[in-house]
């Protein structure tokens, strides 16, 4: 079955380090994309791609970048973590028209001391 | 500035009856709305949508409403069920389709024995 797998599930860093979070699916989706979640705000947009080299801003995306090199993978960096980011990171992917749902990873939760 | 907005963070229902999850936009050019369901630990999956043209989408037991001019959706669970205890997250999209989500806060659902 096709899927979607985020790792390390849980990340404990320290601030200032530089900390990336994987995401492969095997849907063989053109649509990616990266969220986090936060007591309050729900899920909020970080960054997104429509494919091979392309890669968009989100609405939280300050702090944080991504590159896409092929159709499978879209790693998130966060650059020089901070506290701030304590976060849990979920990553989705779709593909197909425009109004295809999102399928969503089981989440990294991530820890910055 | 919260677009979509979830006024109940939580929910308590009894087995049985209905439970109906409701959830406010602001934004007129959202043109497509879906419901996702979340456990805890798991990432969202995706439950029903429902596109602007529409005021009504039914699957099986969940049926969401739209209600265009008063920019409200909402989630009907007939009959609510031990196992659709979760976090429930309303979303919406922009015109252009639903790759660039907007998701409210989330309200969690309890059902009751």
């Amino acid at each position: 079955d096709a899927e979607i797998t985020q790792s390390p599930r849980h990340k404990i860093t320290e601030t200032g380090r530089q900390v990336t979070l994987a995401c492969h699916q095997t849907w063989n989706h053109n649509n990616m994309f990266w969220y986090r979640q936060d007591l309050g705000h729900g899920l909020r947009l970080i960054h997104y791609s429509y494919g091979v080299q392309d890669t968009n801003k989100g609405e939280v995306s300050d702090g944080y970048s991504v590159s896409r090199s092929n159709t499978e993978d879209l790693p998130l960096t966060l650059e020089s973590a901070a506290s701030s980011q304590t976060s849990v990171y979920f990553c989705a992917s779709s593909g197909g028209g425009p109004n295809q749902p999102q399928h969503f990873g089981d989440g990294t939760r991530l820890s910055i001391l | 500035d919260q677009q979509v907005k979830q006024n109940s963070p939580s929910l308590s229902v009894q087995e049985g009856r209905i439970s109906i999850l409701n959830c406010d936009y602001t934004n007129s050019m959202f043109d497509y709305f879906l419901w996702y369901k979340k456990y805890p630990a798991e990432g969202p999956t995706f439950l029903i949508s429902i596109s602007s043209i529409k005021d009504k989408n039914e699957d099986g037991r969940f049926t969401v409403f739209l209600n265009k001019s008063a920019k409200h959706l909402s989630l009907h669970i007939v009959p609510s069920q031990p196992g659709d205890s979760a976090v429930y997250f309303c979303a919406a999209s922009p015109i252009q389709g639903a790759q660039k989500l907007v998701f409210g806060q989330g309200t969690r659902l309890t059902i009751n024995p």
